[in-house]
């Protein structure tokens, strides 16, 4: 089944304790993404990444870094998490033409 | 700044009722909009606009694009409770891959 996975899908944490949150798809994508989503603001794009070692910043990439060392594979790290990172993360990818899948999400409070 | 708006950002009408959601966008290098629709959990695809004027349908649902005056409205026939959902609009930047998403529909059908 063609999917998007993300681990964890919840998370409680405190301020300062780095976290990896991990996404993998098995579609062969090229195009992966990282959003958040928070009420009133809607998704946002944190980081996106064209393919293998090729990434650039979103609209909100401030206290996140990514890596993609592999096409299947794009985790979202927050080294020093703080409270304003408390959100909805998701993951998604997609190919040049065809629509973007989304990941199950995760949801993050930092205390 | 690329800009996604959508309007109303809130709807409330009863079952059978026909809906009209608008999705307004400024962005530079457009390439196409995409249209979702997310419950309680990831946003899952509706349709991919890319040509002006040519209507996409999927059984009571329906949109279409208009890149002159750069705005897409997504219809809905026959509402149903389970068309309660928010709708997200979202335009892909052409060359950078980037998604930027609207705020969000908030529709409610009450039957």
């Amino acid at each position: 089944e063609a999917q998007v996975t993300q681990n964890p899908r919840y998370l409680i944490t405190v301020t300062g304790k780095k976290l990896t949150v991990t996404c993998s798809q098995n579609m062969n994508h090229e195009y992966m993404s990282w959003y958040r989503q928070d009420p009133g603001l809607g998704l946002r794009q944190i980081y996106y990444s064209m393919n293998v070692e090729v990434t650039d910043k979103g609209d909100v990439p401030e206290g996140y870094k990514v890596s993609r060392k592999e096409k299947r594979n794009f985790p979202l790290i927050l080294e020093s998490p703080s409270p304003n990172q408390t959100s909805l993360y998701f993951c998604a990818s997609r190919d040049s033409y065809n629509e973007q899948f989304f990941g199950p999400g995760t949801r993050l409070t930092v205390l | 700044e690329d800009k996604v708006v959508q309007s109303p950002l809130s709807l409330v009408v009863h079952e059978g009722d026909t809906v009209t959601l608008n999705c307004s966008y400024e962005v530079t290098n457009f390439r196409s909009l995409l249209w979702y629709k997310q419950e309680k959990k990831a946003p899952t695809f509706l349709f991919m606009l890319t040509s002006s004027g040519i209507e996409k349908k999927s059984g009571r649902l329906s949109s279409i694009l208009d890149k002159k005056e750069l705005f897409s409205i997504l219809n809905i026939t026959a509402t149903q409770t389970g068309d309660s959902a928010v709708y997200l609009c979202a335009t892909i930047i052409q060359g950078a891959q980037k998604l930027v998403f609207g705020q969000g529909t908030r529709l409610t059908i009450n039957p």
